[in-house]
């Protein structure tokens, strides 16, 4: 597969703004998603993108350039339950079915 | 609507053994997903089905591993003669359309001694 490119890990204060970038290969390129996993648990679908941009969901707003194959997820106002892995996940043209993650970053909010 | 539900949450098994996991979609979702997570790396892609089709089968599956979906309702994954390696959060997701992204079971955990 085509490699997608995250950070390890981030630290914050509570109340800042993290931004965690994610980059991939723009060849094939059809859709982003982001996901939040906390530790043990499922992950739970945050955002998608497929046109450039900025969408904007509460706290949580996610970017995308689809020539420069980035994209970043910002959280704004921090809590400390924002303490989670952020997976980046890519939907490619040949494949509708399935979506290739990235390892993932994870953020740890200190008080 | 109750989820994605996914039975065990733990399993145990000694090497060498069958084990077959269950998954139940949420009921108007047509689309199906199995993923494969290690700790600290992101969901790996096994398979996917729409209704009772099986689309697309990872090259990482071996032949040990086998899905079915036979009613378009409920999955079934089962992993033959289990390795070590085989140790991972097996997770199921299903999905009505791509847009909203998936809704992932609470996965099963298999540990193979």
């Amino acid at each position: 597969g085509q490699n997608i490119d995250q950070p390890t890990e981030m630290t914050a204060t509570e109340g800042a703004i993290v931004q965690i970038n994610c980059t991939y290969q723009t060849s094939g390129f059809n859709g982003l998603f982001w996901y939040q996993q906390h530790a043990g648990e499922a992950p739970t679908f945050l955002s998608y993108n497929v046109l450039d941009g900025l969408e904007e969901k509460g706290r949580f707003s996610s970017f995308l350039s689809r020539s420069k194959g980035y994209s970043y997820l910002l959280l704004k106002e921090l809590q400390m339950k924002d303490s989670a892995s952020y997976l980046c996940a890519v939907r490619w043209t040949d494949s509708w079915g399935k979506f290739q993650f990235g390892a993932g970053t994870q953020v740890v909010v200190t008080p | 609507d109750t989820g994605v539900s996914q039975n065990p949450r733990h399993k145990i098994t000694k090497r060498g053994q069958n084990v077959t996991f269950r998954c139940d979609p949420i009921s108007e979702h047509n689309r199906l997903y199995w993923y494969r997570q290690t700790l600290g790396q992101g969901p790996e892609f096994l398979t996917y089905f729409q209704n009772e089709a099986q689309l697309e089968k990872s090259r990482l599956l071996s032949d040990r591993f086998s899905a079915e979906r036979p009613k378009g309702s409920f999955s079934t994954l089962e992993i033959q003669r289990t390795e070590q390696g085989d140790s991972a959060m097996y997770l199921c997701a299903s999905s009505l359309r791509e847009i909203y992204g998936y809704t992932f079971g609470s996965g099963t955990r298999l540990t193979v001694v």
